[in-house]
């Protein structure tokens, strides 16, 4: 079946750590992106890629960092340098722009500074 | 302003009610709009599109307006299944091709 891969579902970090979330997709889409989402509150885009090689900064991509050598694959760092990294990360993609693009949704990576 | 704008609630109402959210985006040039759904601590997953001239679901109905840049959602008969967060989402199809979602309004269907 095709579909979006998050690992792992839960991830604890210690402070100063950089840490690596995974995001996999099988579904042949040329568009990938992190979102970020704290309790209560909506969904913020912290990077997307529209192709491979090739990626943008969304609004909160400050001690964030994304690369994309694979169409397949789109992985997220949490640097040092990001101060609250407590959250729930989500990973999508959608194909290449059309008029109907719906977003398909990993099942998400809870990250949690200890 | 925010891209795109929804009212947070939550919205409590019993079984049974019928209940109406909406969300304002802010760019006219805007192509594509959708409803997801987002059950707590689960990632979002699609409800329903949002064509220009409306559509239908079941118990389900959105409408788009974009003279007034609006969408709706409208739920028929709540059941307490229907409880959870709504996202309102817009796809703007400019040279950035990043989707937009507003914060979502979040809906509690009580017995």
């Amino acid at each position: 079946d095709g579909g979006i891969t998050q690992s792992p579902k839960y991830l604890f970090r210690k402070e100063g750590q950089n840490v690596t979330l995974s995001c996999e997709q099988n579904l042949n889409h040329d568009a990938m992106y992190w979102y970020r989402q704290d309790p209560g509150q909506g969904l913020r885009l912290i990077y997307y890629s529209q192709i491979v090689n090739d990626f943008q900064k969304g609004d909160i991509a400050e001690g964030y960092s994304v690369s994309r050598e694979k169409k397949e694959s789109f992985p997220l760092t949490v640097t040092s340098a990001q101060k609250n990294p407590t959250a729930f990360y989500l990973c999508a993609s959608t194909p290449y722009p059309g008029e109907d693009t719906e977003a398909f949704f990993g099942q998400g990576t809870r990250l949690t500074v200890v | 302003r925010k891209e795109v704008e929804q009212d947070p609630g939550p919205f409590n109402v019993p079984e049974g009610a019928t209940v109406a959210f909406n969300c304002t985006y802010s760019n006219s040039a805007s192509q594509s709009f959708f409803w997801y759904r987002q059950d707590c601590r689960k990632e979002p997953k699609l409800l329903m599109s949002v064509y220009s001239s409306g559509n239908e679901d079941g118990r389900f109905t959105a409408q788009l307006n974009r003279a007034s840049q609006y969408i709706s959602l409208l739920i028929r008969d709540s059941k307490l299944s229907d409880s959870a967060t709504y996202l309102c989402v817009v796809n703007p199809v400019d040279s950035s091709y990043k989707l937009i979602f507003g914060s979502g309004t979040r809906l509690l269907v009580r017995p």
